[in-house]
């Protein structure tokens, strides 16, 4: 079945630092691929999207590109501020059954 | 456009109770979706709604129901609570579910429930 795997966390960097949270996929045909934020006590914000191969998803400075050779869709981030402290996740449409299936989540702090 | 709401934002109950949870879509969205997030488990889907019919489920015990009324706001119901109930429950919309090209669930803020 269908499937994200992403790295586990949590990942610590100073302000200014470049990010790279690694995500991978299996699934049948190519979903849209996403990457969702949540900040503590809120729920899950979109962050971006790719919905077919070598489309790049970009917000907030954040990047991914939906790689089909290597199933990857990785995070990343040029210079990374305190207010992204946040867990991430990386998540694929099962558009047949009508629901996202998600990885299990990184956490990142960033400290000052 | 206002965003996806759900009420209550927090909850306390006691085993054996049951807890009714609210949720109201994106305007203009016809599908509903419930997922549970615990610490252990991550986001695990529930259910699916879209025009007052679950076309998927979950796999959780028949204890967690939902509808959907015909303004598409969905309600969601848990019975006879166990302590392993104690979750953040997260209610998303998208246009039609099939969260292909632009169509793309929104999140709420979640209802977190305890069970004490």
């Amino acid at each position: 079945g269908n499937s994200v795997t992403q790295m586990e966390g949590p990942v610590t960097l100073s302000e200014e630092a470049f990010l790279t949270i690694n995500c991978t996929y299996t699934a049948t045909g190519y979903p849209s691929l996403f990457w969702y934020v949540q900040y503590p006590g809120e729920g899950l914000q979109l962050l971006l999207k790719a919905t077919k191969a070598d489309d790049k998803g970009s917000n907030k400075g954040f990047e991914a590109t939906y790689r089909k050779e290597t199933t990857s869709f990785h995070l990343e981030k040029g210079s990374v501020q305190v207010s992204d402290s946040a867990v991430y996740f990386c998540a694929l449409a099962d558009t047949g059954g009508f629901k996202t299936i998600f990885g299990a989540g990184t956490r990142l702090f960033v400290k000052a | 456009k206002a965003g996806v709401t759900q009420t209550p934002r927090y909850l306390i109950k006691t085993r054996g109770q049951q807890v009714t949870l609210s949720c109201s879509p994106i305007s203009g969205h016809r599908s509903v979706s419930w997922y549970q997030q615990t610490p252990g488990q991550g986001l695990q889907f529930l259910f699916e709604y879209f025009s007052e019919t679950q076309r998927n489920k979950g796999n959780f015990p028949g204890r967690f129901s939902g509808r959907q009324f015909s303004n598409s706001r969905s309600e969601m119901n848990v019975s006879t609570l166990e302590l392993g109930d104690s979750a953040l429950y997260l209610c998303a919309s998208s246009l039609e579910g099939g969260l292909d090209g632009t169509d793309t669930q929104y999140f709420g803020p979640g209802t977190r429930l305890t069970v004490l």
